[in-house]
């Protein structure tokens, strides 16, 4: 009964490649969110999606892509990692925008 | 723009104590929401508690409660008989209204508490 679940939970992989982290929620909620968290544990908004729209795009690499095949899952894929990728991405859900967001649990990346 | 500012990096607090983490922003908006959120090393982001700009009355939610001055644009975490369950990383956030795209985080203050 996970609210808002993101796959992988950890992630390693070599500079170059490609990768996905695909996120769910089944909270019923209009709109989801991907953050990036650093070592610093400083936490970014990287993209929304509002009913599978992109309303937020924040100044990110155009290597991160998300995608929206429905409105319970947004995924993020990113193209041509780099070590400077490596952190922690959340997966957030709001049932409209400017409501409180509900995350998933992280999902750890690290770039070799 | 947004900020938000957390002067307290880390803070400690023995148990059964009370503890206040700080919190300000900056702002040009009138309506608007404030959050604290707490990340246990779990890493799951758990809403404390939130509160909107137009209300007066502070928040609370058992043991947490604010403090929230709009003039003075701060907003204040009050964690009361503090429990060894509370130790976490703590984010204060901050929203304009109904728009998410101004959704920001302050720097977190990470808060041990001891037994």
């Amino acid at each position: 009964d996970t609210a808002v679940s993101q796959t992988p939970k950890y992630l390693v992989t070599q500079m170059g490649n490609d990768k996905s982290i695909k996120c769910e929620q089944n909270l019923g909620h209009d709109t989801m969110y991907w953050y990036k968290q650093d070592s610093k544990k400083f936490l970014k908004i990287m993209f929304s999606y509002n009913n599978k729209e992109l309303i937020i795009n924040e100044t990110v690499p155009n290597r991160f892509s998300p995608k929206s095949p429905d409105k319970a899952h947004l995924n993020l894929h990113i193209n041509s990692l780099e070590l400077g990728d490596s952190a922690v991405y959340f997966c957030a859900s709001s049932r409209r925008l400017g409501v409180e967001q509900f995350f998933g649990p992280g999902t750890r990346l690290t770039v070799l | 723009a947004q900020t938000v500012t957390q002067s307290q990096p880390e803070m400690s607090v023995q148990e059964a104590e009370t503890v206040t983490l700080s919190c300000t922003y900056d702002t040009s908006e009138n309506n608007y929401y404030l959050f604290w959120y707490k990340q246990p090393p779990s890493r799951q982001m758990i809403l404390v508690i939130r509160q909107e700009a137009y209300k007066q009355q502070n928040a609370t939610e058992n043991r947490f409660s604010v403090n929230f001055q709009k003039a003075a644009k701060s907003f204040s975490l009050k964690i009361s008989d503090s429990q060894l369950g509370d130790t976490a990383m703590y984010f204060c956030a901050f929203m304009k209204y109904n728009y998410g795209q101004n959704f920001v985080f302050g720097p977190g203050t990470r808060l041990s508490v001891l037994p």
